[in-house]
């Protein structure tokens, strides 16, 4: 109950394209659902976040759509550039415990 | 120095051997965390501190042992380890534990375990 499945594994997306990566969960009690960043080399980072109250919020090219019914949540580039090429990882976190449970990542791979 | 930083970045040690690695954020934050990264897998949290005390120990052999000084520091120390204990260890801090924190990493210290 307490897994985040993450997929694809890995995407590969021409520039200019949109990037895709889904997530699902089974605890209803998570309540906050980042998604991180990685670039080779380096620590995740924060990249854009919810919370189950709304279904969409969007920074610049990057969109996470929530489906609070179907437990589900996804990751959508748009415009993709070959600077997003990164592995992403979704997460999930029950309130107030600050402890995330992560997805498996997703390599994505934004070829010029 | 800012954000997380940690030391050494490669490591690599016999099962014999004892090791530490070391965290240290600049970020003014009470709460730490150590995660294990390894391949195709999900991140797994270790250990959670926060204001020097530990709050979590997600099910750790004893064979890793952290310790945190204070409120900027955090160590991992290593002793007898296996091979499949090689894996990225990443450091994290945030503001609190109360959730709804983001958490900052550091670029991890890459352990090969011979």
């Amino acid at each position: 109950q307490q897994q985040v499945k993450q997929s694809p594994q890995s995407l590969i997306v021409q520039k200019g394209g949109i990037s895709i990566i889904n997530c699902a969960y089974e605890n209803t009690a998570f309540d906050y659902f980042p998604w991180y960043q990685q670039f080779p080399g380096k620590g995740p980072a924060l990249l854009i976040a919810i919370r189950p109250d709304v279904s969409e919020k969007k920074e610049g090219r990057f969109t996470i759509s929530f489906n609070k019914s179907a437990k589900q949540f996804s990751l959508h580039i748009m415009d993709s550039q070959p600077g997003d090429s990164a592995t992403y990882f979704c997460a999930a976190e029950t309130g107030g415990y600050n402890k995330l449970i992560f997805g498996a990542g997703t390599r994505l791979a934004v070829h010029p | 120095e800012t954000g997380v930083t940690q030391t050494p970045r490669h490591l690599v040690m016999g099962m014999t051997n004892k090791k530490s690695l070391k965290c240290e954020q600049h970020l003014g934050h009470n709460a730490m965390y150590w995660y294990k990264q390894s391949a195709k897998k999900p991140l797994e949290l270790m250990f959670v501190y926060n204001f020097k005390e530990q709050t979590e120990n997600n099910s750790v052999p004893s064979r890793f042992s952290p310790e945190c000084p204070n409120s900027s520091h955090l160590f991992l120390h290593l002793h007898t380890l296996q091979p499949e204990d090689s894996a990225l260890y990443l450091c994290a801090s945030s503001q609190g534990t109360g959730g709804l924190e983001t958490q900052y990493f550091g670029p991890g210290t890459r352990l090969l375990v011979l």
